[in-house]
Order: C-alpha cells, then sequence, then structure tokens
C-alpha cells in the first residue's frame, strides 16, 4: 500500500522568510510521480510542483522547490521569500507511474504567513 | 479553458434524501476522480474512471455511494440515502492520459460542500 505522511500540522513564519513542509512516503513503485498541492482558504486544490521519481533534477517553479531524496522516500517543499498569498493548507501527494493513477495524499501541513 | 466544473457548490439536504453531484472535467481528458474531504480522514479516493470506464471504486464507502460517467464530459456522484456522516467537501479531478503532455497532474474542480442535517 502507498502512504504519505507529513509530520508537521502546522507551521507559521513572517513574510520574506524561507519555510520548509516536510513529507515522507512509502510505495514499492520504481516509477512514480510526487506532488505538492496547495488548498487555500478558497478550498480550491492548486497544482504548486510536481516531481517524476526517476529524475534526479529537483522540480523548482519559481519560489518553489524540492528536495526530493528517493533513497529516504523523502519529498519536502522549500518557499523562499514567502508571501502573504501562500497562506494554505499543503498537501504533498504520491501517484504511481503508468497511466491515470489515483493520488494518495498526506493529512496536509497548515501554513500561515504573518505580515 | 473552463477547468473543472462541478455543481452544486453547495448542498444542503435532510438525512435521509438523494443527493447528486455533478463534475464536468477539462475537455480532452480522459480520466476522472472523485475524491471525498473530511477533518477525521483527509483527502480520500472515492473511483476512477479511465474513458468513462471505472477503474478503481474500493474507495466508495457503502452501497449507498454510487457513481457514473455516461460520456466523456459528464459525470455524477449519488448518495441513496444521504447520512449526516457523508457531510463533506466532495471534489472533482480530472487528468489527460499519455503523451509528453499528462504528466500525471490532476486538475481539481472547486468542490461540493455536502452538509446532511
Amino acid at each position: 500500500a502507498q502512504t504519505v505522511t507529513q509530520s508537521q500540522p502546522e507551521m507559521s513564519v513572517q513574510e520574506a522568510e524561507t519555510v520548509t513542509l516536510s513529507c515522507t512516503y512509502d510505495t514499492s513503485e520504481n516509477n512514480y510521480y510526487l506532488f505538492w498541492y496547495k488548498q487555500p482558504p478558497s478550498r480550491q486544490m492548486i497544482l504548486v510542483i510536481r516531481q517524476e521519481a526517476y529524475k534526479q533534477q529537483n522540480a523548482t517553479e519559481n519560489r518553489f522547490s524540492v528536495n526530493f531524496q528517493k533513497a529516504a522516500k523523502s519529498f519536502s517543499l522549500k518557499i523562499s521569500d514567502s508571501q502573504l498569498g501562500d497562506t494554505a493548507m499543503y498537501f504533498c501527494a504520491l501517484g504511481g507511474g503508468g497511466g491515470a493513477q489515483k493520488l494518495v495524499f498526506g493529512q496536509g501541513t497548515r501554513l500561515t504567513i504573518n505580515p | 479553458d473552463a477547468g473543472v466544473i462541478q455543481s452544486p457548490r453547495h448542498e444542503v439536504t435532510e438525512m435521509g434524501q438523494e443527493v447528486t453531484l455533478r463534475c464536468k472535467p477539462i475537455s480532452g481528458h480522459n480520466s476522472l476522480f472523485w475524491y471525498r474531504q473530511t477533518m477525521m480522514r483527509g483527502l480520500e479516493l472515492l473511483i476512477y474512471f479511465n474513458n468513462n470506464v471505472p477503474i478503481d471504486d474500493s474507495g466508495m464507502p457503502e452501497d449507498r455511494f454510487s457513481a457514473k460517467m455516461p460520456n466523456a464530459s459528464f459525470s455524477t456522484l449519488k448518495i441513496q440515502p444521504s447520512e449526516p456522516r457523508d457531510s463533506a467537501v466532495y471534489f472533482c479531478a480530472s487528468s489527460p492520459v499519455g503523451g509528453p503532455s499528462a504528466k500525471n497532474i490532476q486538475y481539481f474542480g472547486a468542490g461540493t460542500r455536502l452538509s446532511v442535517l
């Protein structure tokens, strides 16, 4: 069975600081994908960043980057120069490779950016 | 593109009533997923379809829940009869399958908040 664990239920930082959200996962597949989704108070699920397991290079999207440690099954999200609009729930998700597969989500981390 | 469209946005009903949630996936996407989000259980997959065919319904909680996808542009999730413990946010997501643009990314609708009194 695939599992995703987010060990930080809540985090809070000041605007412009850098924050790292942790995620660990477990899967027996060799080919899989990892995602971070953001859910602001509007409850819309928004894709933040995606990582393919076979790629060693860490994915980056503007202020968002990941630290993917395949052997340790760790997939953390770093937000640089945090902004008030980054305040949201952040979910780590694991998806299988090869066609459409379901996503398994972690329990989420509630991130608050303070002015 | 309009994105994944779900209706209604909010639904309040009484225990025992039938509830139907609707979803229109992104045009051209051939996979569709129904998720449920609660405080206790987080986000969990209920069922997903590939090319209108149900592939995995192991997450459907019980026989009171049913889902259909009569064509590529429409899906429903029905609860009959509804119970207070069904209160949750229900999300629909769609994904393109295959090809370099697919990337296994799921695009979510805005969700339906269901309250069963």
